[in-house]
C-alpha cells in the first residue's frame, strides 16, 4: 500500500509570491490533515480535511488555505508569502471518520522563503 | 498552542539502556499518541493508546496513561543506535467528527553506540 505522498519535497521561494504544497492520501483514507513545523513553534495544526470539507482550522492568518478534491487528494496553498513561513510542512491521512486513530504522515515538504 | 510538554527536551543514553520520556497534557482526550521522527523527515506512527487504557506495549516500546494527572510516558527499552530521533506526543481532542492532533515540543533522543 502506498503511502502518504507530498510534493515537491523542497521549495525554494521569495517573499510575496505564493505556493501550492501537494499531498495524496493513502488510498482509501478520507481525513487529511496538515501541520506546519518550525524549530520555535514545533508542530502546529493547519486544518483538517475530510471528504471535501474543512472540518477543522487552526489559528493560522487566511493566507493559509487549502481544499481537498473527491478523490482525496489535497493542497495547500499559502499568499504572499513572508520569511517566517519557512518550515516544514507535514500532510498525514487517517481512515476514521472522528472516532480518533492513528495519522500516516508524509516525508513533507521543506519551503524556503528568501 | 501545545497541548503536550514533553520532558526531558533532550535525553543521551548509551545502547542498550533504557529510554523514558513523558509527557503532560492539559484538556480531556479521545487517546494520545507516540510519533518519532528523524532529522526532520516525516512522523513515523508508534502506538495509540486510548482514554479508556492504562498501558500498552508494541515490540520495545510501552506506553503508560493516567488520565488522572494528564500524563502520559513511553518507555524504550534495550535501545539501539537506530532509536536516536525526536519523539513527540499528540493528543487527538477531535470534536464535532473533526480530527485534530495536538503535539508536544518533543524530546531528542541521542543513543550512543
Amino acid at each position: 500500500k502506498a503511502g502518504v505522498t507530498q510534493t515537491p519535497r523542497y521549495l525554494i521561494k521569495t517573499r510575496g509570491q505564493q505556493v501550492t504544497l501537494s499531498c495524496s492520501p493513502i488510498s482509501g483514507h478520507r481525513s487529511v490533515s496538515w501541520y506546519q513545523q518550525t524549530p520555535g513553534q514545533g508542530l502546529q495544526f493547519l486544518f483538517e480535511y475530510f471528504s471535501e470539507t474543512q472540518r477543522n482550522k487552526g489559528n493560522f492568518p487566511g493566507r493559509f488555505s487549502g481544499r481537498q478534491f473527491s478523490n482525496s487528494r489535497s493542497e495547500m496553498n499559502v499568499s504572499t508569502l513572508e520569511l517566517g513561513d519557512s518550515a516544514l510542512y507535514l500532510c498525514a491521512s487517517s481512515a476514521t471518520d472522528g472516532t480518533g486513530g492513528r495519522y500516516t504522515f508524509g516525508s513533507g515538504t521543506r519551503l524556503t522563503v528568501v | 498552542s501545545q497541548q503536550g510538554e514533553e520532558d526531558p527536551q533532550a535525553l543521551s543514553i548509551q545502547e542498550g539502556e533504557n529510554a523514558t520520556m513523558n509527557c503532560s497534557y492539559k484538556t480531556s482526550i479521545n487517546n494520545l499518541q507516540w510519533y518519532r521522527q528523524n532529522s526532520g523527515r516525516g512522523l513515523v506512527h508508534l502506538i495509540l493508546i486510548r482514554s479508556n487504557e492504562r498501558e500498552k506495549h508494541s515490540g520495545r516500546l510501552r506506553v503508560t496513561l493516567d488520565t488522572s494527572k494528564k500524563s502520559s510516558s513511553l518507555l524504550i527499552t534495550a535501545s539501539r543506535a537506530a532509536d536516536t530521533a525526536s519523539y513527540f506526543c499528540a493528543t487527538d481532542a477531535g470534536q464535532g467528527g473533526s480530527e485534530k492532533l495536538v503535539f508536544g515540543k518533543g524530546t531528542k533522543l541521542t543513543v550512543n553506540p
